[in-house]
């Protein structure tokens, strides 16, 4: 039961253009919602998150926005930049729950 | 420098070894994590551990197993009896439950190829 889903396997875009991706989940009581990037044979490494309690948080060029209604995230990226080439994975957890669950994630590749 | 570490970054193992992945740890985190990442999935949970000798079970803990003698080392075997073990092992680490965001903090991973 994949309880968090990105269902773009991977985006292309320009740099200096936005990035957007995207991430549903099916859990209602997931309370944390993060995002991590990935480079190649290396681990995951923290992004930015969201509190359920919000709708917007904003870390310079990246922004991460909740839908809880509809149980869905996204980031954005503006201006991508070559070095945001990656792949990205949405995770999300219960507050008192120590399994978080990530998605198969999105790998973006970001054209100079 | 605070992490994570982990050893071996590449290992080989011929079909019917067990084969032991370490994790260290010196960031003081009460909980610790072991996941798999396959090529086109997210990565899956195996085990973790919220304090020191205690441990639960995650979606595919079968054909693996763990100890949590110290809180700074939480290694992971690879028995004979998982089918398909050829993966990228990540461990993780993070304050405990209810903590913040529960952000997770992640080794460089471990490739384990079973020839």
């Amino acid at each position: 039961d994949q309880q968090v889903k990105q269902n773009s396997p991977s985006l292309s875009v320009q740099e200096g253009r936005i990035s957007i991706l995207n991430c549903d989940y099916t859990n209602s009581m997931f309370d944390y919602f993060l995002w991590y990037k990935k480079y190649p044979a290396e681990g995951p490494t923290f992004l930015i998150s969201i509190s359920s309690i919000k709708d917007k948080n904003e870390d310079g060029r990246f922004t991460v926005f909740l839908n809880k209604s509809a149980k869905h995230l996204s980031l954005h990226i503006v201006p991508s930049q070559p070095g945001d080439s990656a792949v990205y994975f949405c995770a999300a957890h219960e507050l008192e729950g120590n399994d978080m669950r990530f998605g198969a994630g999105t790998r973006l590749t970001v054209k100079p | 420098d605070g992490g994570i570490t982990q050893s071996p970054k590449y290992l080989f193992r011929k079909e019917g070894q067990n084969v032991t992945l370490s994790c260290e740890q010196n960031l003081n985190h009460d909980a610790m994590y072991w996941y798999r990442q396959d090529p086109g999935q997210g990565l899956r949970l195996i085990y973790y551990s919220q304090i020191v000798n205690d441990f639960q079970k995650g979606d595919i803990a079968e054909g693996y197993s763990v100890s949590r003698e110290k809180k700074e080392s939480f290694p992971l075997t690879v028995t004979s009896a998982q089918k398909n073990p050829t993966a990228f092992y990540l461990c993780a680490s993070s304050i405990g439950t209810g903590s913040g965001t529960g952000e997770l903090f992640f080794g460089e991973g471990s490739r384990l190829t079973v020839l």
